[in-house]
């Protein structure tokens, strides 16, 4: 089967900065994306990585492993308003996301 | 630029009835979109792919016979459910490809309430 494994909730303090892990096992497997959603939204896409190592985006970055099926989402000088759920999720053949359960993140003042 | 609208983005409806939600690409042509549904606290389940000009593939354990799917050009594919039920009360959203290997652009979903 295909599975995606992430933990479920994470808290920080403003400012820290946060790693958010993702192991992954599927089949077809091109990259890893990396999505955000607040509460009542839509999906908003952060990044992905289809070779190893790191992407750098602005305070995100993200990070793939693809002998260890791992990899992670770095949130740095983090703000309320990055307190939301983020998802991992394998892009695969035909351009087929696969979606990890999700992490909530909250950020406390 | 790669904006994907739906609509509605609220609906009640009866049990029995049918319900059409559409989902277009309002600034580039997709080839390929993607249905999903999400149900609260939970993640995003894959429902089907959608190809313009052919028959949508289905994810195991989703039954095409109720959740019709028409991808009739580059720019908009529909999703329509069935014979709504309760248990079809769900946020649905769609998703479009530009092609571009690692990324879909999302709709803002759709709110479903069977009654």
């Amino acid at each position: 089967g295909q599975s995606l494994e992430q933990p479920s909730e994470v808290t920080a303090v403003e400012g820290a900065i946060v790693q958010i892990n993702c192991t992954y096992q599927t089949s077809g497997f091109y990259g890893l994306s990396w999505y955000q959603q607040h509460d009542g939204g839509a999906p908003t896409f952060l990044s992905y990585n289809g070779l190893d190592g790191l992407e750098e985006t602005g305070r995100f970055s993200s990070f793939l492993s693809r002998s260890d099926s791992y990899g992670y989402l770095l949130l740095q000088e983090l703000q309320m308003k990055d307190s939301a759920s983020y998802f991992c999720a394998s892009f695969n053949q035909g351009g087929k996301l696969i979606f990890g359960q999700g992490t909530e993140l909250s950020v406390k003042p | 630029g790669a904006v994907v609208s739906q609509h509605p983005s609220w609906v009640i409806c009866k049990s029995g009835t049918s319900v059409k939600i559409e989902c277009r690409s309002l600034d580039f042509q997709a080839t390929t979109m993607f249905w999903y549904r999400q149900f609260p606290k939970q993640s995003l389940m894959l429902m089907a792919t959608s190809n313009e000009g052919s028959k949508a593939t289905y994810e195991q354990g989703v039954e095409k016979d109720k959740f019709l799917i028409n991808h009739a050009s580059l720019t908009l594919s529909t999703l329509t459910v069935t014979s709504a039920h309760p248990e079809d009360s769900s946020f649905y959203i769609c998703s479009a490809s530009t092609g571009t290997v690692g990324t879909q652009y999302f709709g803002p979903g759709t709110r479903l309430l069977v009654l």
